[in-house]
């Protein structure tokens, strides 16, 4: 069956560093990858998009990498900010079979000042 | 411009009662999907609906029910309540283009005692 896999463990970094999540999956062909911020008690904030045919996207301080060979993402904070302390979410689809968005469990990240 | 709209924020209900949760997407979004959250267990797709049809269903018992009306707004039902189906219960929607992800509403929690 179709499996996401994101660190389960959170990630604590300095504020100023640059904090890199991962996203595996297995027994799926994405045609895009979407990463989303929760913040807790809220539903989840879309962040950005990368489709299958492209390498790398990036927005502000944001930086996605999809390698489809590997079956995984990494998702990059620059200068990572307390008010960057969230969970983050990865999340796969494909259109063709069955209209899915599947969701990993996300990993949490906390920012110390 | 006004976000997804999920309505009632809170419900507690007993065993055995079901329930129905309202999801107002939006304006012009006509792809509303369902998810339920609980800690354990991350987002797990309930449905997906485009125009009114149901494009796809997750892994749920025949419990789980939704629908989409004519002006996109949707509603989720829940039968036979079982203390298992506590969760955050999240609706999203999206405008179908290629380089956009869901809006989530701030979800419907639900405790059954």
């Amino acid at each position: 069956s179709q499996k996401i896999e994101q660190n389960s463990e959170a990630l604590n970094i300095q504020e100023g560093k640059t904090a890199t999540l991962t996203c595996n999956y297995t027994n799926y062909s994405p045609a895009y990858l979407q990463w989303y911020r929760q913040d807790p008690g809220r539903g989840p904030v879309f962040l950005l998009l990368i489709r299958e045919n492209e390498k790398e996207k990036r927005k502000e301080r944001l930086k996605v990498t999809f390698d489809t060979t590997l079956k995984q993402s990494l998702f990059h904070i620059t200068a990572s900010q307390p008010a960057d302390s969230a969970t983050y979410l990865c999340a796969l689809r494909r259109d063709t079979g069955g209209f899915k968005t599947i969701f990993g469990a996300g990993t949490r990240l906390f920012v110390k000042a | 411009k006004a976000g997804v709209t999920q309505t009632p924020r809170y419900l507690i209900k007993t065993r055995g009662q079901q329930v129905t949760l309202s999801c107002s997407p939006i304006s012009g979004h006509r792809s509303v999907s369902w998810y339920q959250q609980t800690p354990g267990q991350g987002l797990q797709f309930l449905f997906e609906y485009f125009s009114e049809t149901q494009r796809n269903k997750g892994n749920f018992p025949g419990r789980f029910s939704g629908r989409q009306f004519s002006n996109s707004r949707s509603e989720m039902n829940v039968s036979t309540l079982e203390l298992g189906d506590s969760a955050l219960y999240l609706c999203a929607s999206s405008l179908e283009v290629l380089g956009g992800g869901y809006t989530f509403g701030s979800g419907t929690r639900l405790t059954v005692v």
